[in-house]
């Protein structure tokens, strides 16, 4: 399975939406589904699981959906903390990244 | 709280070994399959192997099958990973995360530095 999120870079201001992509080139469980958000120097941090279930702590601007194989992790009104690479999983496969930098 | 730290990184020449520890601690360890992860300076996340809640199975990313192990010591809240016949592209950052079902790492240690260079 290949994850390819699109698009490699977003380059968006603070209080705008995000939309990034994640296609798969076979149907996934989508139970297996997950998103990550990295910052630079840190670990990854767990934001979606099971496709749209929110992990602990994450707050509600971060929403995720699909099935099949595609799926899209959407952040409403970016806070300047959202600024970071986020990644795509499913089962052990990760996505290659999309980076939500400051415009 | 839950805590995964990590030791035994460093810099080791190629076919070389290292061993990777991984400690946790806030949360029943025995209960949870667990994982390596890696990246390399400047590139995406991959997966290296995971291992059963009790360390009867374990499985590998391909390009590591036969020259990594991963174990546990659920008495000693701990994860290793054995790394042997190191080569250069197995420069990475490698984290051990905490598998909350379904493949979901929930928790994640803070990263050891492997360097396998002459």
């Amino acid at each position: 399975i290949v994850l390819t999120q699109s698009p490699g870079t977003l380059s968006l201001s603070p209080g705008e939406s995000a939309t990034l992509s994640c296609r798969a080139s076979q149907t996934l469980d989508s139970r297996y589904f997950a998103w990550y958000q990295q910052k630079p120097g840190q670990a990854p941090r767990l934001l979606i699981y099971d496709a749209s279930s929110r992990a602990t702590g994450i707050p509600d601007r971060f929403s995720g959906s699909g099935s099949g194989t595609d799926f899209s992790l959407t952040i409403n009104r970016l806070e300047p903390e959202d600024f970071a690479v986020y990644y795509c999983q499913h089962s052990v496969t990760f996505g290659q990244g999309t980076t939500v930098e400051i415009k | 709280e839950v805590q995964l730290v990590e030791s035994g990184g460093g810099l080791v020449q190629p076919g070389g070994s290292l061993r990777l520890s991984c400690v946790a601690s806030g949360f029943t360890f025995s209960s949870y399959w667990m994982n390596w992860v890696r990246q390399a300076p400047g590139k995406g996340l991959e997966w290296v192997a995971s291992i059963k809640q009790n360390g009867s199975d374990q499985y590998y990313e391909e390009s590591v099958r036969g020259r990594f192990t991963v174990s546990r010591d659920n008495a000693k809240d701990s994860l290793y990973l054995q790394m042997n016949s190191l080569r250069a592209d197995d420069t990475a950052l490698y984290y051990c995360a905490r598998n909350r079902g379904y493949e979901a790492f929930d928790y994640w240690g803070q990263g050891n530095l492997v360097t396998v260079s002459s």
